[in-house]
């Protein structure tokens, strides 16, 4: 089952922030998520497995909810190289694939 | 830092051919996978494989491709009798460590752009 990502897009100037939230409708095992730049491979950003469980990478951090079946990414202090397309992907138990969302397309302008 | 290396990075072929898309996974990683990315869309999995074999696939993944690890440090994607829609950009990853029944932090090379006219 995909997650969902939302928003499709967001636009900022350098210095805002952001919330991409990733969805699902079956329980996340674990969440993943990934920056792509265009024409480039997608780059780990962050790994949360437990429920509750939030983790940092400079000014990008994530949380996630199990109960929800969500999580949400958080850029803060948005600066240009943030530009790309974020994606979450759901672990699935049992299995090693992953599984991504649709993407969130964000712009960082100056 | 250890990377995934893909060649080549354009491959160019005509509709029927057969093509094989390579990988060098990060040395001490245990689990493999191919993904594929039609432009402009979301990032699909192929197929995992682990200890010499494959672990998972998906629906994409039916018997016009293959996976092989030919010896210690290649990862082969191969695909028979390529049509118009294989066209995409393929994505070779590697993963340390299994978390316990899920997967472990994947690390993705630069791609492949497929290209079949």
């Amino acid at each position: 089952q995909q997650p969902v990502q939302s928003p499709q897009a967001v636009i900022l100037r350098e210095g805002e922030d952001a919330v991409i939230n990733c969805s699902s409708s079956k329980a996340l095992y674990s969440v993943h998520w990934y920056r792509q730049k265009h024409g480039e491979a997608p780059v780990f950003l962050m790994i949360l497995l437990k429920g509750g469980e939030q983790k940092g990478h400079e000014k990008i951090s994530a949380s996630f909810n199990e109960k929800k079946q969500q999580s949400s990414l958080y850029l803060t202090a948005s600066q240009l190289s943030y530009s790309g397309t974020y994606f979450c992907a759901s672990g699935v138990q049992g299995a090693q694939k992953l599984v991504f969302g649709q993407g969130t397309r964000l712009t960082i302008n100056p | 830092e250890p990377e995934v290396t893909q060649t080549p990075s354009h491959q160019v072929t005509q509709m029927g051919q057969e093509v094989i898309l390579r990988c060098v996974p990060i040395s001490n990683h245990l689990y493999f996978y191919w993904y594929r990315q039609i432009l402009g869309q979301k990032v699909e999995f192929l197929v995992s494989f682990y200890n010499n074999e494959i672990s998972e696939k998906s629906e994409i993944f039916d018997d016009q491709f293959s996976v092989e690890r030919p010896d210690g440090s290649n990862f082969t994607l191969k695909i028979r009798s390529t049509k118009l829609e294989d066209s995409a950009m393929y994505f070779c990853a590697s993963s340390g460590y299994s978390l316990a029944g899920g997967p472990g932090e994947q690390f993705f090379g630069p791609g492949t752009r497929l290209t079949v006219l």
